[in-house]
């Protein structure tokens, strides 16, 4: 779950190399999930998406996993470039409202 | 299309001061969010609205009022500011279902 009034998280990772970030969601009735990622000054991206009726969706370089049973949810970016350098945040969706996870800082070693 | 754009960019008020965020989608979307990001910190939800006329709180919503009286309009009242809402205030909008939500480029906001 999310630990409020900590800093984020940080993740490094070797230029080329896999990234596995990874997110506990606290809500069982969430029913959509999301990954975005934010740039330092911007607002967040959409990465990628799920439903709760899936347990694996692939994009271009980024899988999402879904655990239920656990309520964990995990991002991975293959071969990971410095532009991946960002921090990036799973978000839960019930019904209407959409809340967000700590998030996680990735920073791309050269 | 401009997307969810947010105004001012930045501001500074004083204590006790009041403001108003503005946020306007033309994305015809149905939900909005209002959310706040600390330094270093992930995002809180304040405010969301189903559709014009209807809006319910989040995990944050003390010191903030919203209204929605038209679909693409869904603006933040700050009545008395306070050093503790000093923030990056971002809005967002999707549309029914099982869709992603889209941001604006936040309002950096600074209470003295």
């Amino acid at each position: 779950g999310e630990s409020v009034g900590l800093h984020l998280p940080t993740l490094s990772v070797q230029e080329g190399d896999n990234s596995i970030i990874n997110c506990a969601y606290s809500n069982s009735a969430s029913d959509y999930f999301i990954w975005y990622k934010q740039e330092s000054g911007k607002g967040p991206q959409f990465i990628i998406d799920i439903r709760s009726n899936m347990d694996k969706r692939q994009g271009q370089r980024v899988t999402v996993l879904l655990n239920k049973t656990v309520k964990h949810l995990s991002l991975q970016i293959a071969a990971t470039q410095p532009g991946d350098s960002a921090v990036y945040f799973c978000a839960e969706k019930e019904n209407e409202k959409l809340t967000f996870g700590t998030g996680t800082r990735l920073t791309i070693i050269p | 299309n401009a997307g969810v754009t947010q105004t001012p960019k930045f501001r500074i008020l004083k204590i006790g001061q009041s403001m108003t965020l503005q946020c306007a989608q033309d994305m015809n979307h149905n939900y909005m969010y209002w959310y706040r990001q600390d330094p270093g910190m992930g995002l809180k939800l304040i405010y969301y609205s189903v559709g014009a006329g209807i809006t319910d709180k989040g995990e944050v919503p003390n010191g903030y009022n919203v209204s929605r009286s038209t679909t693409e309009d869904f603006p933040l009242r700050l009545e008395l500011a306070a050093p503790s809402q000093t923030s990056v205030y971002f809005c967002a909008s999707s549309y029914r279902g099982y869709t992603e939500a889209f941001f604006g480029q936040g309002t950096r906001l600074t209470v003295v």
